[in-house]
């Protein structure tokens, strides 16, 4: 198993572009999750999915949307690209019922400039 | 809400020696599970132990484990025989296990630990 695997590794944006962050899990796992990690700080949950179709915001939402088309799949959206959005993202994903060990992707490094 | 704190932003300590990260956290949940993450340079996040809260009985891996204090809301990680490659940011982090925050990390600041030879 790959295990969760995010694409790009790392990004540069121009304030007010748009790009999308990908997500795929191979593990059959229901929950998927992502965060935002600032330097020097603990992760964000942005927002997370409990099955394909559902979604929902976490502590971090705005300026981000998602969706989830796939058990595997979830893409996260950045819209009109701002400095604050620099960060790293990272993806995760449990089984549902046992919530209680996410896996983590390793990260996409964004900058805004 | 819940809130995670780690008043220690930097830790060292001789390889060998032990070594103890501090954790507090603030919730209403009487069933929740707390965790501890290691985050090495690569930046990778590694699940170090975990901790669930109707379990009195503290966790244990091989040369990790926690001492839980439920009615104070804290959680130490305990490393025993540091090793070089211990070196990491070291998080602690909670989920509640029922409810609206069921399945969703909050994490502390953050520890870097660093072991010297």
């Amino acid at each position: 198993n790959a295990g969760v695997t995010q694409t790009p590794k790392f990004r540069i944006l121009k304030i007010g572009q748009s790009m999308t962050l990908q997500c795929t899990q191979d593990m059959n796992h229901n929950y998927m999750y992502w965060y935002r990690q600032d330097p020097g700080m603990g992760l964000k949950l942005i927002y997370y999915s409990v099955g394909a179709g559902i979604t929902d915001k976490g502590e971090v939402p705005n300026g981000y949307n998602v969706s989830r088309s796939t058990t595997e799949d979830f893409p996260l959206r950045l819209e009109l690209a701002a400095p604050s959005q620099t960060s790293v993202y990272f993806c995760a994903s449990s089984l549902a019922g046992e919530v209680n060990e996410q896996f983590f992707g390793p990260g996409t490094r964004l900058t805004v400039l | 809400a819940q809130t995670v704190t780690q008043s220690q932003p930097e830790m060292s300590v001789q390889e060998a020696e032990t070594v103890t990260l501090s954790c507090t956290y603030d919730t209403s949940e009487n069933n929740y599970y707390l965790f501890w993450y290691k985050q090495p340079p690569s930046r990778q996040m590694i699940l170090v132990i975990r901790q669930e809260a109707y379990k009195q009985q503290n966790a244990t891996e091989n040369r990790f484990s926690v001492n839980f204090q439920k009615a104070a809301k804290s959680f130490s990680l305990k490393i025993s025989d540091s090793q070089l490659g211990d070196t990491a940011m070291y998080f602690c982090a909670f989920t509640a296990a029922g409810g609206t925050s069921y399945g969703k990390l909050t994490f502390g600041q953050g520890t870097i630990l660093t072991v010297h030879p």
